[in-house]
């Protein structure tokens, strides 16, 4: 039983190189959600989507693109890496019923350089 | 706007007192309220949520919450702190006119033999 999975676990980018982090779900979850998690921040949203074809921007959507072609799959993009990107991304995924929790990926540490 | 707060950085305990975490919220519709917990290097585990009607949740690993809606808050419980309650604890709120979930801050529990 996988629940969410991210790919890749670790990565080292240099700045200005361009990355896709993979968020995979196998619950058949309507509702996708991309997090960076930074010390003293907690975790803010970067964006989300609420079904297949649809996103939209959460709290801090600058730097990042995102894509939901498939239901189990939500994408993020970064197109011109910054150091001020370094962050541990999780992604999750929920029912669309609001009072249903959400499940989490074990999570990306990526260091821009 | 959708917010949360947890005043408190750090929570010290010695094991066997109780703990108490604390969380506010501020929604314009009605709030889903959520806790969860993180050990290091790991994703964001369900802790437990609140259901409407019932102010007293019971959640996993002895862990209860308190609603207080006059107050906005949703304080984490737990009648006897062990050393392996020692993590960071995330409270959550998804607003049902928006589709977003929102954390705040976290606050690290501590608990001393």
């Amino acid at each position: 039983n996988a629940g969410v999975t991210q790919t890749p676990k670790f990565r080292v980018l240099k700045t200005g190189q361009s990355m896709t982090l993979l968020c995979a779900q196998d619950m058949n979850h309507e509702y996708m959600y991309w997090y960076r998690q930074d010390p003293g921040m907690g975790l803010r949203l970067i964006h989300y989507s609420v079904g297949e074809g649809t996103t939209a921007k959460g709290e801090v959507p600058d730097g990042y693109n995102v894509s939901r072609l498939k239901k189990q799959n939500f994408l993020l993009g970064l197109e011109s890496a910054a150091p001020s990107q370094t962050s541990v991304y999780f992604c999750a995924s929920s029912s669309n019923f609001p009072n249903t929790e959400a499940f989490f990926g074990q999570g990306t540490r990526l260091t821009v350089v | 706007a959708q917010s949360v707060a947890q005043p408190e950085d750090q929570v010290n305990v010695a094991e066997g007192n109780p703990l108490t975490v604390k969380c506010t919220y501020s929604v314009s519709g009605n709030p889903y309220l959520f806790w969860y917990v993180q050990y290091p290097n790991r994703g964001l585990q369900f802790l437990l949520k609140y259901i409407t009607g019932d102010n007293l949740v019971k959640g996993s690993y002895g862990f209860e919450a308190e609603f207080n809606k006059s107050q906005t808050s949703f304080h984490l419980k737990k009648p006897s702190a062990l050393v392996s309650d020692s993590a960071l604890y995330f409270c959550a709120v998804r607003d049902d006119s928006t589709d977003k979930l929102i954390f705040g801050t976290g606050t690290r529990l501590q608990v001393f033999p």
